[in-house]
């Protein structure tokens, strides 16, 4: 089964603690996207990568960090320093090309802060 | 800094009854993408626009650019109920910009049809 599988579906974060969200793909797609979504908004963009090895702060950055050791994973923690991380994170992944270039988007996780 | 903008923001309609969901951006741009989703889900694709007038059609959807214009539309012909989603559209760099491959959100459509 190819696709993006995000996990855990519901998160739980006390206060001060650092979390990490799991982002994996079987697409073999190049590029992978964090979005965060707040209730009743767009989604905005988090953290990106176009390569292994290498990634880029999104619009809003602050309080997460990300890795990108191997092309099928892109976790994302949110740290203690992110005061407002409940939301519905979403995972995305871009497949290359110059005539079709699409995101898809894994299922997401919510994040509650108890 | 892109902006990406769509009105109305809510949108009730009665079954069988056409509209039109409007998606403007503030930046020039060459790809425009159109999402759906429905409550408690993620994104789905709908259509990938390209190039200045561009039309796309699926079922009662029909997507079309206006990239002089910085516009998009989504019509939506003789709705039913299993259309009731969330739409987004979403604007993407130029092609060799920095910021090429991201995407920048409208704030999204609540459409509800209803009999």
């Amino acid at each position: 089964d190819g696709g993006i599988t995000q996990s855990p579906k519901y998160l739980f974060r006390k206060e001060g603690q650092n979390v990490t969200l799991s982002c994996e793909q079987n697409l073999n797609h190049d590029a992978m996207y964090w979005y965060r979504q707040d209730p009743g908004q767009g989604l905005r963009l988090i953290y990106y990568s176009q390569i292994v090895n290498d990634f880029q702060k999104g619009d809003i950055a602050e309080g997460y960090s990300v890795s990108r050791e191997k092309k099928e994973s892109f976790p994302l923690t949110v740290t203690s320093a992110q005061k407002n991380p409940t939301a519905f994170y979403l995972c995305a992944t871009r497949r290359g090309g110059a005539l079709q270039e699409t995101q898809y988007f894994g299922p997401g996780t919510r994040l509650l802060v108890l | 800094e892109l902006k990406v903008e769509q009105n109305p923001l809510f949108l009730s309609m009665q079954e069988g009854k056409n509209y039109t969901i409007y998606c403007n951006y503030s930046t020039t741009s060459d790809r425009l993408y159109w999402y759906r989703q429905d409550p408690g889900k993620s994104l789905e694709s709908l259509f990938v626009l390209l190039s200045n007038g561009a039309v796309k059609q699926e079922g009662r959807l029909m997507a079309s650019l206006d990239t002089k214009a910085r516009l998009s539309t989504l019509h939506i012909t003789a709705a039913v109920h299993d259309l009731s989603a969330t739409y987004f559209c979403a604007v993407s760099g130029l092609a060799g910009g920095t910021s090429y491959g991201k995407l920048t959100f409208g704030q999204g459509t609540i459409l509800t049809v209803h009999p």
